[in-house]
């Protein structure tokens, strides 16, 4: 399985700033996923980064508010935008395997908005 | 909007006993299930995954599917303390996209 890691683990911001989250993986991979899991609840898929094209966006998730960069086959990054409490949430990555359906998970970061 | 539900539980379970964790699904074209594991604070960690009708098992663990009735389960064989953890059930949907739908998670406790 690929190993991925991400920066920063976690966070405490000030409402209205910005946070830029990375993600790295040790191998290459076509596309890479940004969930967000809110205190109790499940993943929801943000969006989908795909190296040299825009990202895509799930419903209810906008590139203003989480804007996503792809430079390479081995990095991402998510920018969560104009924090409010309501983004206090663990922001996590994921790389699809090679060959199969599964998905695996970085570390996460456990964001929270003051 | 596709679902994929799970009874959030907490289930508890004696030390030794067999865990069944169960999940339905909406998308009758789904291909592809999967379980993860969670422990608290942690992100999710595959254990299983299955994509067709019957039973999967490795080692202690036991996927089993039946696309008719649009469920799939989990079954966890001689349960230990260690086993205690939230268990995401997850299903890639049918069509071009493919998107994961993540369960809400069923809570399992282990009672030593």
């Amino acid at each position: 399985s690929a190993v991925i890691s991400q920066k920063p683990s976690r966070d405490i911001c000030q409402r209205g700033t910005s946070l830029t989250i990375q993600c790295q993986v040790d191998s290459q991979v076509t596309m890479m996923f940004w969930y967000r899991q809110q205190p109790g609840q499940s993943l929801t898929l943000i969006a989908t980064a795909n190296q040299g094209s825009e990202a895509t966006y799930e419903s209810g998730f906008v590139i203003d508010k989480f804007p996503i960069s792809r430079p390479n086959l081995t990095f991402s990054t998510l920018t969560v935008s104009n924090m409010s409490p309501e983004d206090s949430s663990i922001y996590l990555c994921s790389v699809p395997s090679e060959g199969s359906d599964t998905q695996y998970f970085g570390p996460g970061t456990r964001l929270t908005v003051l | 909007q596709k679902e994929v539900e799970q009874n959030s539980g907490p289930l508890s379970v004696p030390e030794g006993a067999i865990a069944s964790l169960n999940c339905t699904y909406s998308d009758r074209g789904s291909q592809s299930f999967f379980w993860y594991r969670q422990y608290s604070g942690k992100s999710p960690e595959l254990i299983m995954f299955i994509y067709s009708n019957g039973d999967k098992e490795d080692g202690r663990f036991t996927a089993q599917l039946n696309k008719a009735s649009q469920y799939v389960s989990l079954l966890i064989r001689d349960s230990q303390p260690s086993d205690s953890a939230t268990y995401l059930c997850a299903v890639k949907e049918s069509g071009g996209y493919q998107k994961v739908t993540f369960g809400t998670g069923t809570k399992l406790q282990v009672i030593p």
